[in-house]
């Protein structure tokens, strides 16, 4: 079963829209972590945000926004008033431990490709 | 810029040599990860290391290892490569063994079998 699911395969916008893009994870581990990382054309991968299991409130920087619902086992993430410079790939991830002791691995869904155009 | 280098960063080979991935971390960051990308497994998790020792093994393959060394940085090795061998293959680190911090990414090495 997939631990990360981004069903959202691509999305297409224009400019200034408001755009949501959703992650749903599963996971066993009791603390775990959720992140957002964005992949611009140029390919690096670049950390947006980071929200431990505790923590269900709901965070705001600039035009980004990110929604934790545990209920519903989901972490979406918002971009209001989209630009061109937005568009890229957004992967959400998921860091828990797989066994008893072990340290975390992170694992990545399989992305959304956001086209944002003019 | 993360403050992880990794080089090369473009490594053309043919199938069946060996060639090895090299990974600087961010000043401070004790914790190493492997990644692979690839257009049909996505992002993958390959392995972990912290201050030198191995602390996770994700999907990699047998043909693969990888160490870090007393100056914290890392090698990936990947030998008798091939062609799906092919990918973007990224280096994060962290500041924790335990995962939960954020991970800062290396610009990757596009490795391309011929």
């Amino acid at each position: 079963a997939q631990k990360v699911t981004q069903a959202q395969t691509e999305i297409s916008v224009v400019e200034k829209e408001d755009v949501t893009l959703d992650c749903v994870y599963e996971t066993r581990d009791t603390t775990y972590y959720l992140f957002w990382y964005k992949q611009p054309p140029s390919g690096e991968l670049v950390f947006l945000i980071r929200r431990n299991s505790f923590d269900e409130q709901n965070e705001i920087s600039g035009r980004y926004s990110w929604n934790f619902q545990k209920s519903t086992s989901s972490f979406n993430f918002t971009i209001t008033a989209s630009q061109v410079v937005d568009s890229a790939v957004y992967f959400c991830a998921l860091s828990e431990r797989v066994s008893s002791g072990s340290a975390r691995q992170l694992t990545f869904g399989s992305g959304t490709q956001l086209t944002v155009l003019p | 810029d993360s403050g992880v280098t990794q080089t090369p960063k473009h490594l053309i080979t043919a199938t069946g040599q060996r060639v090895t991935l090299r990974c600087s971390p961010r000043s401070g960051d004790l914790s190493v990860y492997w990644y692979q990308q690839s257009l049909d497994q996505g992002l993958q998790f390959l392995i972990h290391y912290y201050n030198g020792e191995e602390r996770a093994k994700g999907n990699i393959l047998e043909r693969f290892s990888a160490q870090q060394f007393p100056d914290l940085h890392s090698e990936l090795n990947l030998s008798s490569l091939e062609l799906g061998d092919s990918a973007l293959y990224f280096c994060a680190s962290s500041v924790d063994l335990g995962g939960g911090n954020e991970q800062f990414f290396g610009p990757g090495t596009r490795l391309t079998v011929l």
